[in-house]
């Protein structure tokens, strides 16, 4: 079954400190991810996605991820946060096949937290 | 690009009517819309799938009689919630997807609350 894992559930960072959220997934075929970001009563803003190719993607917002197959990892970092990057944040995968519906798969999230 | 609307973004209901919440692409052809549902400080929970033109396909333990999912054109689907029930009330996003591409854009959700 797919799955996929963000192991911090919140993390509090500084003003101006680098970020990495973690994100590890389950997955039996070549997946697609995805990181999206929740501000409170929001929808889901699309920050950046791979699909193939260079494995360092960038996003919006000053935003990138890395995708490392040996981990099973897609790790998203910035190298210096705002205190409007204050939010939750959301590692998806998926696969366009029929026997996972072509549907995303999402972690449970991360809450972060800015501290001035 | 990639907009995507849902009304009303709050509404309050009595036990036992029925809420319908709409979803929107503004500026793009969606052909596959999906309902989520999400409990405070939890993940999203994919309630269905819809694709324009046919049945939408549920979640197992969603029930589909409660829920009622059309997705009359490329652009619209909606959500009923019938017989609504103080269990129902929830935050519920829409999503809507393009074509094959798999990435799905978010509309702002929904607060619904049943008294």
């Amino acid at each position: 079954a797919q799955s996929v894992t963000q192991p911090d559930i919140h993390i509090t960072v500084s003003e101006g400190a680098s970020l990495e959220l973690r994100c590890n997934y389950s997955y039996g075929a070549t997946p697609y991810l995805f990181w999206y970001v929740q501000s409170p009563g929001q929808g889901l803003q699309l920050l950046l996605k791979y699909f193939s190719g260079d494995t360092l993607v960038q996003g919006i917002k000053g935003f990138e991820a890395e995708f490392k197959r040996s981990q099973s990892s897609f790790n998203l970092r910035k190298p210096s946060v705002h205190w409007s990057d204050a939010a939750e944040y959301f590692c998806a995968v998926g696969a366009p096949r029929l026997e996972y519906g072509n549907k995303l798969v999402f972690g449970a999230g991360t809450i972060l937290r800015v501290k001035s | 690009g990639a907009v995507v609307s849902q009304h009303p973004s709050r509404v309050i209901c009595k036990s036992g009517t029925s809420v319908k919440i709409e979803c929107r692409s503004l500026d793009f052809q969606a052909t596959t819309m999906f309902w989520y549902r999400q409990f405070p400080k939890q993940s999203l929970m994919l309630m269905a799938t819809s694709n324009e033109g046919s049945k939408a396909t549920y979640e197992q333990g969603v029930e589909k009689d409660k829920f009622l999912i059309n997705h009359a054109s490329l652009t619209l689907s909606t959500l009923t919630v019938t017989s609504a029930h103080p269990e129902d009330s929830s935050f519920y996003i829409c999503s809507a997807r393009q074509g094959a591409r798999l990435e799905q854009y978010f509309g702002p959700g929904t607060r619904l609350t049943v008294t």
